[in-house]
């Protein structure tokens, strides 16, 4: 199993729902990362999960809220955004230590679109 | 902090043509990986090749070649034999080598290309 799935793909909320993003790998990487992309724009980085801790936070909102319950699990928890964060949200995983290769392995993304 | 430049927004060639993306760089860093990724309208982004910058041997991957001038910071992308599934954004991509942990990559804008039939 080579892939990352990313539910759902498709989700539409209001500014004050609570919704979550869910990213699935079984690679056995121990690095998992959240991306957000807007049309014609390249990936931004926005949270780096190594050995589920929270290693890198790219000064993202605290309306923005990721949980990595377990190795193979990455969650993106919605509260209370904004029009502008309507976006491609893409997970990503890597292999860490002497596995490590640098090579992200991509899910299809989640579009959200916030009215 | 890294930045990653492509002065290509857009390219078009026909099919079967060989055509080179351009990428350059400014790290301060010593070892690292560069990447190209493809994301066509599908929009998973896909792994076309790969180089670490410690390798002074160029990779390949059938059709796909890079160009890696280590000292110019420069990473181009040269496609042979291009085809119509090769239609695609291309970006290319820094990682610093962070000794067995993890660190995000560092896009550049993309390059927009269209393999015309």
């Amino acid at each position: 199993d080579t892939e990352v799935t990313q539910t759902p793909k498709h989700l539409v909320m209001g500014m004050t729902n609570k919704k979550s993003l869910k990213c699935e790998q079984h690679m056995g990487h121990r690095a998992m990362y959240w991306y957000k992309q807007k049309a014609k724009k390249p990936p931004e980085l926005m949270f780096v999960y190594s050995y589920e801790k929270l290693s890198i936070n790219e000064s993202v909102p605290s309306r923005f809220s990721p949980e990595c319950p377990n190795s193979s699990l990455l969650n993106l928890h919605l509260h209370a955004l904004q029009p502008e964060d309507s976006a491609l949200y893409l997970c990503a995983s890597s292999p860490t230590g002497l596995a490590g290769t640098g090579e992200l392995f991509f899910g299809e993304g989640s579009r959200l679109t916030v009215l | 902090a890294q930045t990653v430049t492509q002065s290509q927004p857009e390219m078009s060639v026909q099919e079967a043509e060989t055509v080179t993306l351009s990428c350059t760089y400014d790290t301060s860093e010593n070892n690292y990986y560069l990447f190209w990724y493809k994301q066509p309208p599908s929009r998973q982004m896909i792994l076309v090749i790969r180089q670490e910058a410690y390798k002074q041997q160029n990779a390949t991957e059938n059709r796909f070649s890079v160009n890696f001038q280590k000292a110019a910071k420069s990473f181009s992308l040269k496609i042979s034999d291009s085809q119509l599934g090769d239609t695609a954004m291309y970006f290319c991509a820094f990682m610093k080598h962070s000794g067995g942990g993890a660190d995000g990559l560092t896009f550049g804008k993309g390059t927009h290309l269209i393999i015309q039939p």
